[in-house]
């Protein structure tokens, strides 16, 4: 079965450098997704991107994020100028676009980023 | 802002009984809901979903109820195995698909 896959799995970066998350989303989805979750806390939604821009974005998608479809097969979350609470898991989600909301997200099993 | 709480953190369940797990909402105007199930160090796997016009879909041993006049949705597993144990979000969103959003998980443990 096709997977979304994110790189690295683990990401040690120092507070202020940047960094890109990489996910390959499944290859026919049309929608794609980026979101974290801080240790012990929810999901949270930081943005939804469609015919290469941005659909939605939430609250915590500030100035210091942004996301890019490079080429025809991955999908990037920057963070500009990491912060330590920038520190959680952040998963990769894609979706194939459907006559309603009947295809559900595939997410990656996530890059955990720890900001020192 | 919390637009859909599960307010137990935590289950245990003996194998070969019922699991029922629960969530509320805020947003009247949700269209979807569905439950996703994560073991560690994995992603959210889709479970199953619910469309806001229905109140119940099942998929073989998962049952999802929906009750709109109470803003609640329940995730029913029967029988429950021990493979079962996992966190459950339960997760909505609006007609657009841009958004969901997710609960805070409930963890559940099916004890041999």
């Amino acid at each position: 079965e096709p997977e979304v896959t994110q790189t690295p799995s683990h990401q040690v970066t120092q507070m202020g450098q940047e960094v890109i998350l990489r996910c390959v989303p499944i290859s026919n989805h049309l929608y794609f997704y980026w979101y974290r979750q801080i240790l012990g806390q929810k999901v949270e939604f930081l943005v939804s991107f469609y015919n290469n821009e941005i659909s939605e974005k939430s609250e915590i998608f500030d100035d210091q994020f942004s996301v890019e479809r490079p080429d025809g097969s991955n999908f990037t979350l920057k963070i500009r100028s990491t912060k330590l609470e920038d520190s959680a898991m952040y998963f990769c989600a894609s979706r194939q676009q459907g006559a309603g909301l009947n295809q559900p997200q595939h997410f990656g099993d996530g890059t955990r980023l720890s900001i020192l | 802002d919390q637009q859909v709480k599960q307010n137990s953190p935590s289950l245990s369940v003996q194998e070969g009984r019922i699991s029922i797990l629960n969530c509320d909402y805020t947003n009247s105007m949700f269209d979807y809901f569905l439950w996703y199930k994560k073991y560690p160090a994995e992603g959210p796997t889709f479970l199953i979903s619910i469309s806001s016009i229905k109140d119940k879909n099942e998929d073989g041993r998962f049952t999802v109820f929906l009750n709109k006049s109470a803003k609640h949705l329940s995730l029913h597993i029967v029988p429950s195995q021990p493979g079962d144990s996992a966190v459950y979000f339960c997760a909505a969103t609006l007609n657009t698909g841009n958004q969901f959003y997710f609960g805070t998980g409930t963890s559940l443990t099916v004890i041999p």
